[in-house]
């Protein structure tokens, strides 16, 4: 059974940092994985999606890479801003099915 | 594509009632996705379709859940009667899956804030 894990649960910074948010998934056997940011109170906006084939993703500032053998994904933010304040979520589309397995999310504050 | 849309955005209940969410997902897509969030559980899979057909509903905590999908471009999730521990936010998305199994990107809707009094 796949299992998703994110490290940190929360994470507060100053502006201008960057950062890396982690991803964990315990089956390599995966189609892709997504990341998501969710507002409160609002639904989920994909930011990037990865293909099992793909090493990493870029959009913008975003930048996501992928390392099926070990079960990993991580999600690098440059120059963070107050507005990337939000929850993150990795979700992980797993061989043989059609659905995607969400991870428990890092709450994300930068600091003005 | 107005993207996925549900409604109602809120539905505030009495326990022992019955509630329906309605999902549209994104044209040309052909598989649909019901998930419930909460703060302990964060987001869990209820129940999905392929083709309008439910592949996997391991998910559906009870009977009490139902959901259905007529047509390409209409899902229901059914509550039957409700409790206060259904009280949730339930998000609906879709995405394309390709003939050799392939899945695309998805987008989720704006949610369905669930208050069972």
């Amino acid at each position: 059974k796949q299992e998703v894990t994110q490290i940190p649960a929360a994470l507060s910074v100053p502006e201008g940092e960057n950062l890396v948010l982690n991803c964990s998934f315990t089956d390599s056997a995966i189609y892709n994985l997504q990341w998501f940011r969710q507002d409160p109170g609002k639904g989920l906006t994909s930011l990037l999606l990865i293909q099992s084939s793909q090493r990493e993703q870029t959009s913008g500032r975003l930048n996501a890479s992928l390392d099926k053998s070990s079960g990993r994904s991580t999600l690098y933010i440059a120059a963070s801003q107050p507005g990337d304040s939000a929850t993150y979520l990795c979700a992980v589309g797993t061989s043989g099915t059609y659905k995607y397995i969400f991870g428990t999310g890092t709450r994300l504050k930068v600091l003005a | 594509d107005a993207g996925v849309i549900q409604s109602p955005r809120h539905e505030v209940t009495e326990m022992g009632q019955e509630v329906t969410l309605r999902c549209k997902p994104i044209s040309g897509h052909n598989s649909l996705f019901w998930y419930r969030q909460t703060m302990m559980r964060g987001l869990e899979l209820l129940i999905y379709f392929n083709n309008n057909v439910p592949i996997d509903d391991s998910g559906m905590p009870e009977d009490r859940f139902s959901a259905k999908m007529p047509n390409a471009s209409f899902s229901t999730l059914k509550i039957q009667p409700s409790e206060p521990r259904d009280s949730a936010v339930y998000f609906c998305a879709s995405n394309f899956v390709e003939p050799q199994g392939l899945l695309t990107e998805a987008f989720f809707g704006q949610g369905t804030r669930l208050t069972v009094v």
